[in-house]
């Protein structure tokens, strides 16, 4: 089990160009959580898709941000266009679709994004 | 939704046991606790988690205040690959397949050798 994949591990552009994260959840699990940690705002919950539907996504800051599912084993978080306060690492993670008490979630290993 | 209240850092020597507090006195009759731990530069990782009784694991043990107003990770022995940030949440997932995991500022945990 290679576990939860994000890409890239890194990444670092210019304010006002479109960046896409992307995560291969782990092959199995119908739940999707995307993560932005910063020092000041720590981990937030920005959107959950269950069975490749998006449940909730009022965690996402503002219409610069987009996520999709097309498919049970690929998501990607967009930000278009980037503006420096984007820069934050962000995680995704999945959980088998069954309740929260029989399963942890699994995160990757993130992305850090820098906006300059 | 239930608040936590957790130290902001807490230390520990090689090898001793520790006991990562948390106060959830707001929790609700359904809410589990769960108990998350971030080592440096990496995502978090699940570690435990119980609604009433204790529960032990290979990593972990958790217990569980008979009113449910607190609880305490426990970890046996720490060694240096301990050190991380330890979150303890509750679920609010009611039973439902959607749980969302909302997560506070955490515990650091320093190890010493």
């Amino acid at each position: 089990d290679a576990g939860v994949i994000q890409s890239p591990r890194h990444e670092v552009t210019e304010m006002g160009q479109e960046v896409t994260l992307r995560c291969k959840p782990i092959s199995g699990h119908n739940s999707l959580f995307w993560y932005r940690q910063t020092m000041m705002r720590g981990l937030e919950l920005l959107i959950y898709f269950n069975n490749n539907v998006p449940i909730d996504d009022s965690g996402m800051p503002e219409d610069r941000f987009s996520a999709k599912m097309p498919n049970a084993s690929f998501s990607t978080l967009k930000i278009q266009p980037s503006e420096p306060r984007d820069s934050a690492v962000y995680f995704c993670a999945s959980t088998p679709d069954a309740p929260l008490r029989l399963y942890g979630y699994t995160f990757g290993s993130g992305t850090r994004l820098t906006v300059v | 939704d239930a608040k936590t209240t957790q130290p902001n850092s807490m230390e520990s020597n090689e090898e001793e046991p520790v006991h990562l507090p948390c106060n959830h006195s707001t929790i609700s009759g359904t809410d589990y606790i769960h108990w998350y731990r971030q080592l440096p530069s990496q995502g978090p990782e699940y570690v435990i988690h119980g609604l009433t009784s204790n529960v032990n694991n290979r990593m972990a043990s958790l217990a569980i205040a008979e009113d449910r107003k607190s609880s305490t990770l426990i970890l046996h022995r720490a060694t240096l690959r301990d050190a991380a940030v330890y979150y303890c949440i509750p679920d609010h997932a009611g039973g439902t397949s959607y749980g969302k995991l909302t997560f506070g500022q955490g515990t650091i945990l320093t190890v010493h050798p």
